[in-house]
């Protein structure tokens, strides 16, 4: 079975500045989605960034931004110029490439956002 | 349409009272999720539809949930003699399942239970 570990409970950042938060996760798969979502205060999970594991480039969206190193089995999110609107619950999900597609989940970082 | 709606948003009820929750999923969707979410945790896979058909149940759904997706549109999460221990966030989560689609997740605001 797959695991995702995030070892960061909680990370706070100055606004503008730039956070890394850290994941790695566990599989005998080398095919395999990796996704990052966000889930504010009160509010539904989004979809912030994904990568598609057998992309040697890192995906980009935006300020947000992946550090993805396959044979360490690493999963890093880059939050480049921080914004209030960025503080939230951020959590790490693996999915296989195949069977029912269904996400496992780290347990989360707690990102705040210092004016 | 503007994303996956649950309802309700907050349910509070005795140990050992049955509960409904029910998810309406993005329109053309075809894959509907039901995940549980506890305090500190990620949210956990419980279960999953394609269509109408319950193609996959995790080890956490005992036998007092049961789930239902009648005509592959909305679907309902029965809890049966709710214990102390069911109190948690449920979330529902829709997707397009098929060539070409990302398969990308949508989740809805979630079900937030408390069992007194």
């Amino acid at each position: 079975a797959q695991t995702v570990t995030q070892s960061q409970p909680e990370m706070s950042v100055q606004e503008a500045e730039t956070v890394t938060l850290s994941c790695t996760y566990d599989t005998s798969e080398s095919d395999y989605y990796l996704f990052w979502y966000k889930q504010p205060p009160s509010r539904q999970m989004i979809l912030v960034i994904r990568q598609e594991a057998y992309k040697q480039q890192n995906a980009t969206e935006n300020r947000f931004s992946v550090n993805f190193q396959k044979a360490a089995k690493s999963f890093s999110l880059k939050i480049s110029d921080s914004q209030l609107g960025d503080a939230a619950m951020y959590f790490c999900a693996y999915r296989s490439e195949f069977g029912n597609e269904k996400l496992t989940f780290g347990t989360g970082t707690r990102l705040t956002i210092i004016p | 349409d503007t994303g996956v709606s649950q309802n309700p948003r907050h349910k509070i009820t005795k140990r050992g009272q049955n509960v409904t929750f029910r998810c309406d999923p993005i329109s053309e969707h075809n894959r509907l999720y039901w995940y549980r979410q506890t305090l500190g945790q990620g949210p956990e896979f419980l279960t999953y539809f394609q269509n109408e058909a319950q193609l996959e149940k995790s080890r956490l759904l005992s036998d007092r949930f049961s789930a239902e997706r009648p005509k592959g549109s909305f679907s309902t999460l029965e809890i049966q003699r709710t214990e102390q221990g069911d109190s948690a966030m449920y979330l529902c989560a829709s997707s397009l399942a098929g060539r070409d689609y990302s398969y990308e997740q949508y989740f809805g605001p979630g079900t937030r239970l408390t069992v007194t």
